[in-house]
This record gives C-alpha cells, structure tokens and sequence, in this order.
C-alpha cells in the first residue's frame, strides 16, 4: 500500500478563494482523521469520519470549513472563503478499527498559505 | 484541549547520549502511542503502551507508563544525528463506542554530531 495520499503538498492562494484538499486512506482503514498543525496551536483535530459517516466536527473551527467523504477510498477538506488565518498544514490519517492497536497512519500533509 | 503536554519542549543533546522526553495528560486513558515527526513531514507512529502496562521496549526505544501520576516518559538511547525530529505523544480515548488520539504539542530534539 502507498500509504496515506494527499493532494497538493502545497497550496497557495488569495484571500477569499475556496481551497479543496484531498485525501485518499490506507485501504481497508476504517477511520478517516483531519488535523491542522500551527506554531501556535500544535495539531488539532478538526474532524473524523468511522466507515465513511462523519462522527464528530466540533473541532472544524468555523463554517467556511466542511469535509466529505463520499466513499471509503476519498475525502476532502473545503474552505471556502479561505483567510489568511487559515495558513497551516493539514493533515490526513487514517487508522484500522480492529486489533486493539489504533495506530494512525499520516499522509505527507498540505501546506496551505492563503495570502 | 490538549490532553497530552510533553517537556520539555526543546531538547538539544550530542550523538551517543541518551534523550528523553516526558508526557503528562489529563484523563484516563485506553493506551498512549508516541509519534515522530521528521521537518516538513507527516507523524510516524513509534510505539505504544497500553494502560495496563508500565514497560515497553522497541529497538533504542523504552517508553514508561504510570497512570497513577498520569505520566509517560520516552527514552532514545544512544542518539543518532537521524533521530533529530520533534517527538509527540497521544493518548487514546473512547467515548460512545468511538475512539479518538489527542496529541501534545510535540518536543523538539536535536541530535549534534
């Protein structure tokens, strides 16, 4: 398996503009995690997925931000109007439900700038 | 809110001596994983210690485990110039039959040749 897959690495943008980030999990995960990483705030969750349902997004921090996943192999994360606040790297995790071990997965995160 | 805090926050050391790094949370917990994250990289999961466990080893690796105090420690032996990254640990909870890690914001090691 590759592993993890996101899609851009990197991302540059205005202000306002809508930005779409992709994921693709480890085949056969049943978890799908989004995280934002800041200097400022480490790595927080934003929201989680358990066989493609949405299970909690109280860490998206506003509106503008919504995730899909509209099957077991894709999910994105919009922003839409994007601010420079905004400014991060996102990561993707995935993770298998079974064995007791719980290890995530990372995909190689998207830096986000928005200008 | 954070759950896990590791300390310290930056630690800067030479080849061949040993790291390491501790981590306080909050709650009770299924079990903590520690995670490594190389610059500019996705975390990599290192190892974990279940919360019935004290001990673990892997390689160069030992994490402790003491859920009376709520502390976890990670130990690096002999440091190599690669193991420079920053180090986070996660502890794992359920809640409504889901389980969710919530990480620390990380500390910082610096290996010098």
């Amino acid at each position: 398996d590759a592993g993890v897959i996101q899609s851009p690495r990197h991302e540059v943008t205005e202000m306002g503009q809508e930005v779409t980030l992709r994921c693709k999990p480890i085949s056969g995960h049943d978890y799908l995690f989004w995280y934002r990483q800041t200097m400022m705030r480490g790595l927080e969750l934003l929201i989680y997925f358990n066989n493609n349902v949405p299970i909690d997004d109280s860490g998206m921090p506003e509106d503008r931000f919504s995730a899909k996943m509209p099957n077991a192999s894709f999910s994105t994360l919009k922003i839409q109007p994007s601010e420079p606040r905004d400014s991060a790297v996102y990561f993707c995790a995935s993770r298998s439900d079974g064995g007791g071990f719980n290890e995530q997965f990372f995909g190689p995160g998207t830096r986000l700038t928005v200008l | 809110s954070q759950q896990g805090e590791e300390d310290p926050q930056a630690l800067s050391i030479q080849e061949g001596e040993n790291a390491t790094m501790n981590c306080s949370y909050k709650t009770s917990i299924n079990n903590l994983q520690w995670y490594r994250q190389n610059s500019g990289r996705g975390l990599v999961h290192l190892i974990l210690i279940r919360s019935n466990e004290r001990e673990k080893h892997s390689g160069r690796l030992r994490v402790t485990l003491d859920t009376s105090k709520k502390s976890s420690s990670l130990l690096i032996t002999a440091s190599r110039a690669a193991d420079t990254a920053s180090y986070f640990c996660a502890t794992l909870r359920s809640n409504s039959g889901y389980s969710t890690l919530t990480f620390g914001k990380g500390t910082m090691l610096l290996v010098s040749p």
